[in-house]
């Protein structure tokens, strides 16, 4: 089974900074590859599928990259209502999500 | 639109059961691989069952396997998880969600609580 490894698992970042997250694979994940964010006491929401493809309405500030086992969501200008929860995720056998990435106001 | 939209949460004891049920509309359910995926208070994402379209295919996590059930009622466009022998552990909010080409949640219920406790 693929495990997905998000770090850091916090982030203090002020309003209009740039935000990097990271989700390694414990091998190749070939471009599948996703990113949700999670508010409180809300489900979480697709933002980026095949590893850099926005989902429906996902403002282009959010941006995915890498391949393989290495993969990065960039935040270019964090906007208040980007702190939140991002959770990476690939399909194999079954269905993993990496253990997330807290990204909070500096 | 699409939605989706759980029930049959709360709480049981140790060693009990419960069905959670997954109302969808707005898509052609039929088509489409609908999973549960459960949250602990405070803690990260598990995905725990899915089954395909047509009902034929189920696919458990190792958690959930010998426990969880999954079954589907195209007809009545629902989902269902029967969960026995249930355990502290398993206390989470239960998230319905849907797989855009059997890879990615593109569509998520707003989640039903399960607590496990005597």
């Amino acid at each position: 089974e693929i495990v997905l490894t998000q770090s850091p698992a916090s982030l203090s970042v002020s309003p209009g900074q740039r935000a990097s997250l990271s989700c390694r694979a414990s091998q190749s994940v070939s471009t599948f590859l996703a990113w949700y964010q999670q508010k409180p006491g809300q489900a979480p929401r697709l933002l980026i599928y095949d590893v850099s493809k926005r989902a429906t309405g996902i403002p282009a500030r959010f941006s995915g990259s890498g391949s393989g086992t290495d993969f990065t969501l960039t935040i270019s200008s964090l906007e208040p209502e980007d702190f939140a929860v991002y959770f990476c995720q690939h399909r194999s056998n079954s269905w993993t999500f990496g253990q997330g990435t807290k990204v909070e106001v500096k | 639109e699409i939605q989706l939209l759980e029930s049959g949460g709360g709480l049981v004891k140790p060693g009990g059961s419960l069905r959670l049920s997954c109302a969808a509309s707005g898509f052609n359910f039929g088509d489409y691989i609908v999973n549960w995926i459960r949250q602990p208070p405070g803690k990260g994402l598990e995905w725990v069952s899915g089954m395909s379209g047509s009902g034929a295919t189920s696919f458990y996590a190792d958690s959930a396997k010998g426990r969880f059930t999954i079954s589907r009622d195209n007809s009545k466009k629902t989902l269902y998880l029967h969960m026995s022998d249930l355990k502290v552990d398993d206390t989470a909010v239960y998230f319905c969600a849907k797989a855009d080409r059997g890879l990615y949640f593109d569509h998520w219920g707003q989640g039903a609580l399960v607590t496990v406790s005597s």
